[in-house]
């Protein structure tokens, strides 16, 4: 059973800290999302990346954020400093861009438990 | 740019009752639509897109949706509530020449015994 998987499930940082969460995409999907979820704001597109380059990262703030894949298998989401605002939950999903409708069914993992003080 | 609202943030049936959840959108052009269902301290859990074809898509867990054009709406239904469909749901909108997905608030489904 194919699952993405992310990095740490939780993490509790003091403000100005650097903070780095992981994802692994499911093996063969070539397009990887991550997704910030905040009771206010709800889940909110951050980055997105189809064959490791990055196609859109227009809903994340550039001067802290940052997103790469280094391959295939491993996406990060790192935060450079951390300010309390950023806490939330941080979703990664990953998918396979379907050739004939060129969309992507998005499978999510279980998330990171951001939690900035 | 798209756009999908849901217009109940919190839907109570009664189990056994046939259950709808509500999800309206709006695209400059064709539209890719989702539900995605989220349980408790868990990722969201994909149950079914409409593409093209036929309007009525059926998708995991005994869920349905049926896509309407000319109301821009494409609401969950499932027949039978069960409790374990207790969740929140969410509604995704892509528009086709578009690479980002937009999702909806979010509905909390309640079913109760």
């Amino acid at each position: 059973d194919a699952r993405v998987t992310q990095t740490p499930r939780h993490k509790v940082t003091e403000m100005g800290q650097e903070v780095t969460m992981r994802c692994q995409p499911i093996l063969g999907h070539n397009t990887v999302f991550w997704y910030r979820q905040t009771m206010m704001q709800g889940l909110e597109l951050l980055a997105y990346f189809r064959n490791r380059a990055p196609l859109d990262d227009s809903g994340m703030p550039k001067d802290r954020f940052s997103a790469e894949m280094p391959d295939a298998t491993l996406a990060t989401l790192k935060i450079q400093p951390s300010e309390p605002r950023d806490s939330a939950v941080y979703f990664c999903a990953s998918g396979r861009r379907d050739r004939d409708w060129g969309t992507d069914t998005q499978y999510f993992g279980p998330g990171t438990r951001l939690t900035v003080l | 740019a798209q756009s999908v609202a849901q217009p109940e943030d919190q839907v109570n049936v009664a189990e056994g009752n046939p259950l709808t959840v509500k999800c309206t959108y709006s695209v400059s052009g064709n539209p890719y639509l989702f539900w995605y269902v989220q349980y408790p301290n868990r990722g969201l859990q994909f149950l079914l897109k409409y593409i093209t074809g036929d309007n009525l898509v059926k998708g995991s867990y005994g869920f349905e949706a049926e896509f309407n054009k000319s109301q821009t709406s494409f609401h969950l239904k499932k027949p039978s509530a069960l409790v374990s469909d207790s969740a929140l749901y969410f509604c995704a909108v892509r528009d086709r020449g578009n690479n980002d997905m937009r999702f909806g608030a979010g509905t909390r489904l309640t079913v109760k015994p």
